[in-house]
């Protein structure tokens, strides 16, 4: 069945440093989601990316989904102590209808 | 979101008891759904729902029931509660209808669920 894999499983950065989590499905996606949950908090969605070799920006996140829609990643430029939370992927196979499938997450922290 | 709210937000329980979990929304949404999250194990999808006359399972769905009662309302039981259902458990809507195609989820605020 559909797997997403998703890693590091956690990272730990000094505040400046450069993050990036990685996710990688057994199968091509039609899309993958991204999603943030703060500590203590419920996941909250990102973004989504759609087309082969996507790139997107939200300030200083950049979201890459893969040539063949098998992966993608998310960096972190410069984190901050506001980044900390698990980043967790979501990917799609088939139809745009269909259910998400979840990475198991990366709890990134970051120290002063 | 305040639009997705779950009860209780916790609950501590004895092996074999049966444990209800609730889940309203007030978005309008026909998709729901019921993850539960355990540290390393990310979100595991239990069960979800397309609509109010579809059910269908999840990764998890072995010693768990749900209930669709209205597009609003959507709960989940453990009939026989042990304690490796130990876990935090979230409930989700989407519309994939909704703006963009993207079919986001919405997560309720979770259920803290311990069984001793």
């Amino acid at each position: 069945g559909q797997q997403v894999m998703q890693i590091p499983q956690y990272q730990h950065v000094q505040e400046g440093e450069d993050f990036t989590t990685y996710c990688n499905s057994s199968t091509t996606l039609s899309n993958i989601q991204w999603y943030k949950q703060r500590p203590g908090g419920h996941p909250v969605f990102l973004i989504q990316l759609v087309k082969s070799g996507e790139v997107k920006k939200q300030k200083r996140l950049t979201f890459q989904f893969g040539e063949a829609k098998k992966n993608s990643s998310l960096h972190i430029t410069a984190t901050q102590t506001t980044d900390v939370g698990t980043y967790f992927c979501a990917g799609r196979e088939g139809s745009t209808l269909g259910r998400l499938y979840f990475g198991r997450g990366t709890q990134l922290t970051v120290w002063p | 979101d305040a639009d997705v709210t779950q009860t209780p937000r916790n609950r501590i329980t004895k092996t074999g008891k049966r444990i209800m979990l609730e889940c309203s929304q007030t978005k309008g949404h026909d998709r729901m759904y019921w993850y539960r999250q355990d540290p390393g194990l990310g979100l595991r999808l239990i069960y979800y729902s397309f609509d109010v006359k579809d059910i269908n399972k999840g990764e998890i769905s072995d010693g768990y029931s749900v209930s669709r009662q209205a597009q609003a309302k959507f709960s989940l039981s453990l009939e026989s509660a042990i304690p490796n259902q130990t876990a935090l458990y979230f409930c989700a809507t989407s519309d994939p209808l909704a703006g963009g195609d993207t079919d986001t989820q919405y997560f309720g605020p979770g259920t803290r669920l311990t069984v001793l």
